[in-house]
């Protein structure tokens, strides 16, 4: 099975513009769960959707949104950008077992 | 919240010998605890998890403990190598499959 693909891989925006991140998850698997990385901060979790439904959401203030389309495929969109939103953004997919597979991950960096 | 903490944000650990790494976590909800290990620009890899109804999971060189009622995990690196170096993040999930990671230990192991 193909892994867990992230595009772009790396991204540099400047302040106040907005971001779309993407997230293709490995074939079958229906969960896709986003997570920020910073250093100190370990991985934050950002939301998880499920079959096109926002099923678990963390601390993030509403300038972060998400979405699933019907094939699984995830997008996560940053607006407004702020210099603290630079890191290293990771999507998950799981299935119903216990483990999550991850991509590599979009790296922001914010200017 | 931190609801998955690591309280060493590093381990420095000389080949051959143990590696002990921490994690205590606070929500008595969570049912299932991973360990992912992470190298430089990939994404976290699973390595090894545990049930609550265990104690104790064992797989090659890597074993993981489980205390309930100290609400506390610990990974065991026996014998540590220096392929082992990476950043190692503790993740508990919740029933309703909502899942959080501690911040990560840096793991060196010197030959």
């Amino acid at each position: 099975k193909a892994g867990v693909t992230q595009t772009p891989r790396y991204l540099i925006k400047t302040r106040g513009q907005q971001v779309t991140l993407s997230c293709s998850p490995i074939s079958g698997h229906r969960s896709v769960s986003w997570y920020q990385q910073t250093p100190g901060q370990g991985l934050q979790f950002l939301f998880e959707y499920f079959s096109e439904t926002q099923r678990n959401k963390g601390n993030f203030p509403g300038r972060f949104s998400g979405r699933q389309f019907s094939n699984s495929r995830s997008e996560m969109n940053v607006s407004t950008l702020e210099l603290g939103d630079s890191a290293l953004y990771l999507c998950a997919s799981s299935d119903p077992g216990y483990g999550y597979t991850f991509g590599s991950g979009t790296r922001l960096t914010v200017v | 919240d931190q609801q998955v903490k690591q309280n060493s944000p590093s381990l420095s650990v000389q080949e051959g010998r143990i590696s002990i790494l921490n994690c205590d976590y606070t929500n008595s909800m969570f049912d299932y605890f991973l360990w992912y290990k992470k190298y430089p620009a990939e994404g976290p890899t699973f390595l090894i998890s545990i049930s609550s109804i265990k104690d104790k999971n064992e797989d090659g060189r890597f074993t993981v403990f489980l205390n309930k009622s100290a609400k506390h995990l610990s990974l065991h690196i026996v014998p540590s190598q220096p392929g082992d170096s990476a950043v190692y993040f503790c993740a508990a999930r919740a029933y309703n499959n909502d899942m959080r990671f501690g911040a990560g230990t840096r793991l060196t192991v010197k030959p």
